[in-house]
């Protein structure tokens, strides 16, 4: 089975600081995602990356930027949180598409909360 | 632009009820994949079924069964027999069928089952 592995499960920040989400996936998946939910908008998408040091921007990017320095880890950075950021974070892995866009696989969820 | 659209915002039914969750979406892509999630109180997105645009024909999985249309543009996904742990957020998804990763969703359908 697919593992993906977000490091906190909830996250409790002051506006103004540098907030790092991190994940892990053990399956060597070329693709991985971030995503937040928000009650009433459902699951919208960050920044995608599918590569090492690579990434892309996603429907709601701002205020946010990402790191892929390994193809197993993918990092969410809030360079400056507002409590506009204050949501779950989603982050999912998948296999780099060759017969058709493969499923994406989700960690548990970041629950983050900017006072 | 792709558009998922999951019009019942929350639903209650009584144990072994069954029960339909409604998806109705719109792309221009002549191939795509269709998905459904399963976000239990726990939070994880947890991967229920992949459909092509190929492929037309309905599916069914133990109490699971899914009704693919796509002359009404729709993947509607009934539950037979409802339990209780069935109660969950069910979340249906687009994605081409080749590149672009993003994955568009629905807003999400909260299913509640009454014991």
């Amino acid at each position: 089975d697919v593992k993906v592995t977000q490091s906190s499960r909830y996250l409790v920040k002051r506006t103004g600081e540098k907030v790092f989400l991190e994940c892990v996936q053990d399956m060597d998946h070329e693709n991985m995602f971030w995503y937040r939910q928000d009650p009433g908008l459902g699951l919208r998408l960050i920044y995608f990356s599918y590569d090492v040091k690579m990434k892309e921007k996603g429907d709601i990017p701002e205020g946010y930027s990402v790191s892929r320095e390994k193809k197993e880890r993918f990092s969410l950075i809030l360079e400056s949180a507002s409590t506009n950021q204050t949501s779950m974070y989603l982050c999912a892995s998948s296999l780099l598409w060759g017969t058709g866009n493969q499923p994406q696989h989700f960690g548990d969820g970041t629950r983050l909360s900017i006072l | 632009a792709q558009k998922v659209t999951q019009a019942q915002t929350e639903i209650s039914v009584v144990e072994k009820e069954d029960v339909t969750l409604d998806c109705v979406y719109e792309t221009r892509d002549t191939t795509y994949y269709l998905f459904w999630y399963k976000q239990p109180p726990s939070g994880e997105l947890v991967f229920l079924i992949r459909r092509n645009s190929f492929d037309e024909q309905n599916e069914i999985s133990g109490r699971y069964s899914w009704n693919f249309q796509k002359s009404t543009s729709s993947f509607n996904f009934t539950i037979t027999a409802s339990q209780v742990v069935d109660s969950a957020v069910y979340f249906c998804a687009l994605i081409p069928y080749f590149g672009n990763e993003k994955l568009t969703f629905g807003t999400g359908t909260r299913l509640t089952i009454i014991p």
